[in-house]
């Protein structure tokens, strides 16, 4: 089955650690996003990439980095920097980034509490 | 400010009844509109996808509509079955920087 596989479902953390959220598509997708989602809020971009070793900082990527070193995979850490990391975080892609309608793709979410 | 407004923040119904749901944006220029289905602890779905010619587009028992004129799109569920509880979220497509704005969704109930 073609679609986006994020891991670990559930994590926790402890104040000052910083934790990668892995997100793995195999849809042969070129772009690929990471947003957070609250309670009562819209979803909002972190980062996204566009192409493999390109990516860019979204609304709120203060706290965030990502990697892009294959097609396929698009890793977030959530840095101790990060000051309310607690949330729910969503994987996305696309076959090209944001032309047209291209319809986005979303991975089944990995929940991030801080302890 | 690009905004998208979503109503009513919850809602509760019975199985088998109709519901609408509505969404109001504010984003310009206007690229596109969809509607995507999130049940709880999954990641979103689309359901629809509007382009600005487009005023109405159906899939399944879901149908969808948009006034470009208004900036108004509302999201129609016909005969509601339990599995249509979820949350139901408007996205809007900036014409001139591709990025989304969502709507913080709609919370729907469907009780037997």
């Amino acid at each position: 089955d073609g679609g986006i596989t994020q891991s670990p479902k559930y994590l926790f953390r402890k104040e000052g650690q910083n934790v990668t959220l892995s997100c793995e598509q195999n849809l042969n997708h070129d772009a690929m996003y990471w947003y957070r989602q609250d309670p009562g809020q819209g979803l909002r971009l972190i980062y996204y990439s566009q192409i493999v070793n390109d990516f860019q900082k979204g609304d709120i990527a203060e706290g965030y980095s990502v990697s892009r070193e294959k097609k396929e995979s698009f890793p977030l850490t959530v840095t101790s920097a990060q000051k309310n990391p607690t949330a729910f975080y969503l994987c996305a892609s696309s076959e090209s980034f944001y032309s047209g309608a291209n319809v986005l793709t979303f991975g089944a979410g990995s929940r991030l509490t801080v302890l | 400010k690009n905004q998208v407004e979503q109503s009513p923040q919850s809602l509760i119904i019975l199985e088998g009844k109709n519901c609408t749901l509505q969404c109001n944006y504010t984003v310009s220029p206007f690229s596109n509109l969809r509607w995507y289905k999130q049940d709880t602890g999954r990641g979103p779905v689309s359901l629809t996808i509007m382009t600005f010619s487009e005023n109405t587009k159906s899939n399944g028992r879901y149908t969808a509509t948009l006034d470009a004129d208004t900036k108004q799109s509302s999201l129609h569920i016909t005969a509601s079955q339990l599995s249509d509880s979820a949350s139901y979220i408007c996205v809007v497509g900036s014409g001139n920087t591709g990025k989304l704005i969502f709507g913080q969704g709609t919370t729907l109930q469907v009780k037997p």
